[in-house]
């Protein structure tokens, strides 16, 4: 069974500061890792994924994770907040697609607020 | 490209009365499609998966007779809350998987409150 815990449900930092948002994951067989955010009343825009290649993964709007196995650890960060960063981060795990059905388990998720 | 839309994209409906919720995957074509309700300062629970053309794969503890889900093509998947309650009032957000591929894409989600 696959599984995700996101550390904080709440996190606050200041503009300009560095964001950082814990995701450890737990899988039985290699995993497919994502992070999307949320703006409210809004769907899940993906930010970035994990898909076994480069364990350093760069996303949209300056957002990037590390894949360390070690860790069991998938933990986003991006070095300078912005106003227009504040939203609701998920974090997900599926398995390495076998077929085209793969379910995606997400996280409790981290409200991220930016401080000016 | 990849674009999934979802209508309504707000809805307010009596108790007892049934709401459809469709999910259009607007310019590629989905054999899978995926619903999620997230109650407010929650994460998505999973509450289905539909294949064109056969029936849905319901997650445990989801009434299949309560969301009835039907994929009739491979563009169109809907959700039909029947007889909805007010505990049934939440944010309803489908996915698309393009066919062939292995990434979901989401939809603005359907808020459903009912009276």
């Amino acid at each position: 069974a696959q599984s995700v815990t996101q550390l904080g449900s709440h996190v606050s930092v200041s503009e300009g500061a560095l964001v950082l948002l814990r995701c450890n994951y737990s899988s039985s067989v290699p995993p497919y890792l994502f992070w999307y955010v949320q703006y409210p009343n809004q769907g899940l825009q993906l930010l970035l994924k994990y898909t076994s290649a480069a364990t350093l993964v760069k996303g949209i709007n300056g957002f990037e994770a590390e894949f360390k196995k070690s860790e069991t650890s998938f933990h986003l960060t991006k070095p300078s907040a912005h106003m227009s960063d504040a939203a609701e981060y998920f974090c997900a795990v599926s398995e390495l697609p076998r077929s085209s059905a793969s379910k995606i388990i997400f996280g409790s998720g981290t409200r991220l607020s930016i401080r000016p | 490209g990849a674009v999934v839309s979802q209508h309504p994209s707000r809805v307010i409906c009596k108790s007892g009365t049934s709401v459809k919720i469709e999910c259009r995957s607007l310019d590629f074509q989905a054999t899978t499609m995926f619903w999620y309700r997230q109650f407010p300062k929650q994460s998505l629970m999973l509450m289905a998966t539909s294949n064109e053309g056969s029936k849905a794969t319901y997650e445990q503890g989801v009434e299949k007779d309560k969301f009835l889900i039907n994929h009739a093509s491979l563009t169109l998947s809907t959700l039909t809350v029947t007889s909805a309650h007010p505990e049934d009032s939440s944010f309803y957000i489908c996915s698309a998987m393009r066919t062939g591929g292995n990434e979901q894409f989401f939809g603005p989600g359907t808020r459903l409150t009912v009276l």
